[in-house]
């Protein structure tokens, strides 16, 4: 069974404050690395789709690393903001061949900024 | 671009009534289609995953009869519950891609069902 793995469950920050969670994944038959952000009653919004072994990705204040020999990601948020606040999730693509490829998430990391 | 819709946003029916819930690709084709539940303090679960045209391949432990999807058009995919039960009180999410090996999928916000 796989399984994905993301910690800490729950994050409470000062606006400011920067932060980092991780996520652990299978390092055998590595396909791809998702991370998404999702704000409640909102779609999970894509972040990043990491695929090499020591990719490192940025988009604003939020930039992510990836090692796929050892098996885990993490995600940055520097000089966090309250809009900063949401689930951040993380998905491991299993890739089938020619078939689908099918996400298996993580619970999430909920990030809580305090103005 | 890549917007998903739900419908409805959140729904409540009675035990052994059924409720469809729809999903569309509001600025693309969506060849290939994904259902996902989550349960309080759980992951999002694949349910099924559809390809247009297709009949849907169900995960282990999912029962087809209860739960029938519908991907007859390449921007809409519909899951309806049958018979429900307070057990399939859960949050249903569905995710669509362009095509059946693309790494993106792209969500839907969400539909909260609550069986009483």
């Amino acid at each position: 069974i796989l399984n994905v793995e993301q910690s800490p469950q729950s994050l409470h920050v000062q606006e400011g404050d920067s932060t980092n969670f991780t996520c652990s994944f299978p390092s055998s038959n590595f396909y791809a690395l998702h991370w998404y952000r999702w704000e409640t009653a909102k779609s999970p919004e894509a972040l990043f789709v990491m695929t090499l072994n020591g990719d490192e990705k940025k988009k604003g204040r939020i930039s992510a690393t990836l090692n796929t020999k050892e098996g885990y990601s993490y995600l940055y948020i520097k000089g966090s903001q309250p809009e900063d606040s949401a689930t951040y999730l993380c998905a491991f693509l299993v890739h089938y061949g020619g078939a689908t490829n099918k996400l298996i998430f993580g619970t999430g990391t909920l990030l809580a900024v305090q103005p | 671009g890549a917007v998903v819709s739900q419908h409805p946003s959140w729904v409540i029916c009675k035990s052994g009534t059924s409720v469809k819930i729809e999903c569309r690709s509001l600025d693309f084709q969506a060849t290939t289609m994904f259902w996902y539940r989550q349960f309080p303090k759980q992951s999002l679960m694949l349910m099924a995953t559809s390809n247009e045209g297709s009949k849907a391949t169900y995960e282990q432990g999912v029962e087809k009869d209860k739960f029938l999807i519908n991907h007859a058009s390449l921007t809409l995919s519909t899951l309806t519950v049958t018979s429900a039960h307070p057990e399939d009180s859960s949050f249903y999410i569905c995710s669509a891609s362009v095509s059946q090996g693309a790494r993106e999928q792209y969500f839907g916000p969400g539909t909260r069902l609550t069986v009483t």
